[in-house]
């Protein structure tokens, strides 16, 4: 059974670079099938999708992060990761890392993200100084 | 604001039939499936509905996806005080182009 977990500081100062891991254990994340994505929630606010990436390094990225924002692979430990860079009060939030499934779509020709079926439990950042 | 409008809150009684809306466009609803997403504070989301209609193994019956043009609802029969949560629709933005979409979330209060 694939299990995901957060890990990363729990406090970054505005203008930094926050940067979380999502360890995979269960699975591994090259063996195709599957996308692995970045959501997070906003305090009292609803959730907001970041980004997936692709075993082969495809990713798609929330268009209102997209300078900021990268997601990697790191295949020889099992995990992947976000990078987010100047950082500002906007973005606490807890933040989850998830699997979804990789769903092919005739009408375009590939395949895409699916459901996210395999969740995290969240790990909360809080940007201040 | 989200794209995706869902009301904030919705509620009923033990046994009873709720249903949760969620409102988009051509872009997103209209042409691309919806998801669902139960959420309890401090706990992972769960996938409720994928596919407009699909339940995971595991999800029970009571809980049922549909989707109408620009539309789409999640119906919960025999409504428990376990599925007191909030819920959120999801579906990719803008034609498959690259994003997705959740909606602002309804909270399910269990009376």
């Amino acid at each position: 059974q694939v299990q995901l977990q957060e890990s990363g500081p729990g406090l970054v100062k505005p203008s930094q670079t926050l940067s979380l891991t999502c360890s995979v254990s269960g699975g591994s994340i090259t063996s195709g099938g599957y996308y692995w994505s970045w959501v997070r929630q906003l305090p009292g606010k609803g959730l907001e999708w970041i980004g997936f990436i692709y075993y082969s390094g495809t990713t798609y990225y929330n268009p209102s992060l997209n300078s900021r924002l990268a997601i990697s692979l790191d295949t020889s430990n099992n995990q992947f990761s976000l990078r987010l860079t100047s950082v500002t009060a906007a973005d606490t939030a807890v933040y989850y890392c998830a699997r979804a499934w990789s769903y092919y779509y005739p009408s375009v020709g590939y395949s895409l993200p699916d459901a996210m079926d395999v969740w995290g439990l969240g790990t909360t950042v809080t940007v201040s100084s | 604001q989200s794209v995706l409008n869902q009301p904030p809150s919705a509620s009923g009684t033990p046994g009873q039939r709720v249903t949760i809306s969620c409102s988009g466009s051509t872009s997103n609803i209209g042409s691309n499936y919806v998801y669902w997403y139960q959420h309890l504070p401090g706990t992972a989301p769960k996938l409720l509905i994928y596919r407009n209609d699909q339940r995971p193994s595991g999800v029970p019956d009571r809980f049922s996806g549909s989707k109408s043009g620009t539309s789409a609802s999640l119906a919960i029969s025999g409504l428990r005080s376990e599925d007191e949560a909030e819920y959120y629709c999801a579906a990719w933005g803008d034609s498959l182009s690259g994003f997705v979409e959740f909606g602002g979330g309804t909270k399910l209060t269990v009376l």
